[in-house]
């Protein structure tokens, strides 16, 4: 079974970068696509973007001057940044795998970022 | 980006009665190449994250009891529940993976009446 999970941490300064990574066990990294996607608290679900195994990403366009993803195959593990951070940007965000085609059939139990001084 | 809608906000359901859930994309997730809709369905318990019910508009997830299923092609569809039971309390999301970027509706809240 699939897991995974979030890590990094839970409060941000405002201007600062949020740093998250998603450990993947039970399967390996490779062969798919994976995405982070947030929610701000009692919001809905936006998606941040996704990145492929070989380093492959795509970015929301509303979101890009300010995203970076990174894979680490040898540890399982891909990241997000995220600069210059304002409260708007305190969510809970969660990691997840993408299936083929796109829907998500695996996610993590998400973490909660505040950007607050 | 596709805009998607979703009807009601929230609605109230007794136990053993049907729950629909409509969804509506702002331009066709229907990629005529291979004639499937690119339309997941998500179901989010308090405190936990989404868990997929249904893809590709009517797919059912393994796992998933057969009182939930999807249905619709081009931009509206829907989400059935054909006897709500107390575990199915949460939020749903219709989703698009046909373009980028990936977009959600709202959310739709059931509750029991």
């Amino acid at each position: 079974q699939v897991q995974l999970q979030e890590s990094g941490p839970g409060l941000v300064k405002p201007s600062g970068t949020l740093s998250l990574t998603c450990t993947v066990s039970g399967g390996s990294i490779s062969s798919y696509y994976w995405t982070w996607i947030r929610q701000p608290p009692g919001k809905g679900l936006e998606w941040i973007g996704y990145i492929y195994y070989s380093g492959t990403t795509n970015y929301n366009p509303s979101l890009q001057s300010r995203v970076t993803m990174s894979v680490d195959t040898s540890k399982n593990q891909f990241s997000l940044e995220l600069s210059s951070v304002t409260a708007a940007d305190t969510a809970v965000y969660y990691c997840a795998r993408v299936k083929s085609g796109g829907h998500l059939d695996y996610w993590g139990q998400g973490t909660l970022v505040t950007v607050s001084s | 980006d596709i805009v998607m809608t979703q009807a009601p906000d929230s609605l109230a359901v007794s136990l053993g009665e049907r729950a629909t859930i409509n969804c509506t994309s702002s331009q066709s997730v229907l990629y005529s190449s291979n004639n499937k809709n690119y339309l997941a369905w998500y179901q989010q318990k308090p405190r936990q994250p989404p868990k997929l019910l249904i893809s590709w508009a009517s797919t059912r997830e393994s796992g998933v009891p057969d009182r939930f299923s999807g249905s619709g092609s081009g931009t509206d569809f829907t989400l059935t529940i054909s006897s709500l039971q107390a575990e199915d309390v949460a939020v749903y999301h219709c989703q698009q993976y046909y373009n980028i970027p990936r977009t959600f509706g709202q959310g739709t809240k059931v509750e029991i009446k």
